[in-house]
């Protein structure tokens, strides 16, 4: 099956310091690996599309100086969140997309990574 | 502007019986629409994916509609069981031609013996 892994799955951080998660596809590659936020009992909501080798794309709202995405490898991306505060503790999961490009190939999700922010 | 809806409160069914979700969504005109469970703590684990000229899909126990003339999807899960127990979540393709997903905020589901 297709695996994918965060690290790590929880973090506590004082307030200024920056974070980072990583997003690994284990057993394939992923040329686009996705970030979302979830607060609790809301849904996913999209922060950005990360792509291998170039640079990440935003959605609307979402600072990219703050959250800082590199796509180094087909199997790695990594999520930065710079001089965090309390208002960022949240859920952050990352899906990595498996197929050969076809609009509906399957978002595989990670774990999850709980921010706490003091 | 574009909304996703499910049903926010819990749906509580007693195992054995038919559970049903609903997914209506506005200002959309999906290819697609996916349904994925996520246990408490966890990320999404993908069910099922229905295209839009798709009529119904099934999987198993769980069979998943697509009227894109009401805007809706319907979730059954047949014969539940305590382990269907988790938080349903629908998805859109979140903008035209590409794999960006947009989800609704889930429904609860609690199956009790």
């Amino acid at each position: 099956g297709a695996v994918v892994s965060q690290h790590p799955s929880w973090v506590i951080c004082k307030s200024g310091t920056s974070v980072k998660i990583e997003c690994r596809s284990l057993d394939f590659q992923a040329t686009t690996m996705f970030w979302y936020r979830q607060f609790p009992k809301q849904s996913l909501m999209l922060m950005a599309t990360s792509n291998e080798g170039s640079k990440a794309t935003y959605e609307q709202g979402v600072e990219k100086d703050k959250f800082l995405i590199n796509h180094a490898s087909l199997t790695l991306s990594t999520l930065t969140v710079t001089s965090a505060h309390p208002e960022d503790s949240s859920f952050y999961i990352c899906s990595a997309l498996r197929g050969a490009g076809a609009l509906t190939d399957t978002q595989y999700f990670g774990p999850g990574t709980r921010l706490t922010v003091l | 502007s574009q909304k996703i809806e499910q049903n926010s409160e819990a749906l509580n069914i007693q195992e054995g019986k038919t559970a049903t979700l609903t997914c209506n969504y506005t200002n959309y005109s999906p290819a697609y629409l996916q349904w994925y469970r996520q246990d408490p703590g966890r990320g999404p684990v993908f069910l099922l994916l229905i295209r839009e000229n798709e009529k119904e899909k099934r999987k198993e126990r769980l069979k998943v509609t697509f009227d894109t003339t009401l805007k809706q999807s319907l979730f059954h899960i047949t014969a539940s069981q305590p382990a269907d127990s988790a938080t349903y979540l629908c998805a859109l393709e979140g903008s035209y031609n590409t794999d960006k997903l947009i989800f609704g905020t889930g429904t609860r589901l609690q199956v009790f013996p």
